[in-house]
């Protein structure tokens, strides 16, 4: 598997203010990752689809001028939550694409997630 | 648009006691993954199942990939407190690296 790290682990700032989110892939040249977000006890939402050296792709409703998404090398995409208003609070996680030598398996490992507090 | 059906959402048991978690979808999928997910930690990767009908033991976790590739289910035998924690699987291989989540079943295994 890929040995992903995420950066911070928690984070509180206030309203207005942007946050930065790193993505770093340790093992394992990533040309995609995914960035997600999560409430509590909930599943994970897709937020965009990162690629190295071209723009990130969003999902439907995600506004892409709010969380601006770079992957400028391999091992590193980062997600900025521009203007943060309390309702961007939640659990933010990247994962990588790590798909097998067959093709056909679609496996993803994940960063330890990212706790944004907007207060 | 694909979607994954995980039941149920919810789960608390008993030390010792069995359970299964299904997931279950109209689409076929050419993979299917199972991910324990800790409060605060990211999911990791417990499974990928790849052939219909294929059957995965882990320890006292089995899981099983339906014949038509479309549903998955995870069995836990004699589960323990340690087994506490949100259950996801998801779907790939359908689109490009993407994979659809079901909607996670969250279990409490109480001593």
């Amino acid at each position: 598997g890929a040995v992903v790290s995420q950066h911070p682990s928690w984070v509180i700032c206030k309203s207005g203010t942007s946050v930065k989110i790193e993505c770093r892939s340790l093992d394992f040249q990533a040309t995609t990752m995914f960035w997600y977000r999560q409430f509590p006890k909930q599943s994970l939402m897709l937020m965009a689809t990162s690629n190295e050296g071209s723009k990130a792709t969003y999902e439907q409703g995600v506004e892409k001028d709010k969380f601006l998404i770079n992957h400028a090398s391999l091992t590193l995409s980062t997600l900025t939550v521009t203007s943060a208003h309390p309702e961007d609070s939640s659990f933010y996680i990247c994962s990588v694409d790590y798909s097998t030598s067959k093709g056909h398996n679609t496996e993803a490992f994940f960063g330890q997630g990212t706790r944004l507090t907007v207060v | 648009t694909q979607l994954l059906e995980q039941s149920p959402q919810f789960l608390s048991i008993q030390e010792g006691e069995n359970l299964t978690v299904y997931c279950n979808s109209s689409s076929v999928f050419s993979s299917l993954q199972w991910y324990r997910q800790e409060p605060g930690e990211g999911p990791v990767l417990l499974v990928t199942v790849v052939t219909g009908g294929e059957v995965k033991k882990l320890k006292r976790l089995t899981f099983q990939f339906g014949d038509a590739r479309k549903d998955s289910s995870l069995h836990i035998t004699a589960a323990q407190p340690g087994d506490t924690g949100l259950y996801l699987c998801a779907g790939g291989g359908n689109q490009g690296g993407k994979l659809i989540f079901g909607q996670g079943t969250e279990l409490s295994v109480k001593p």
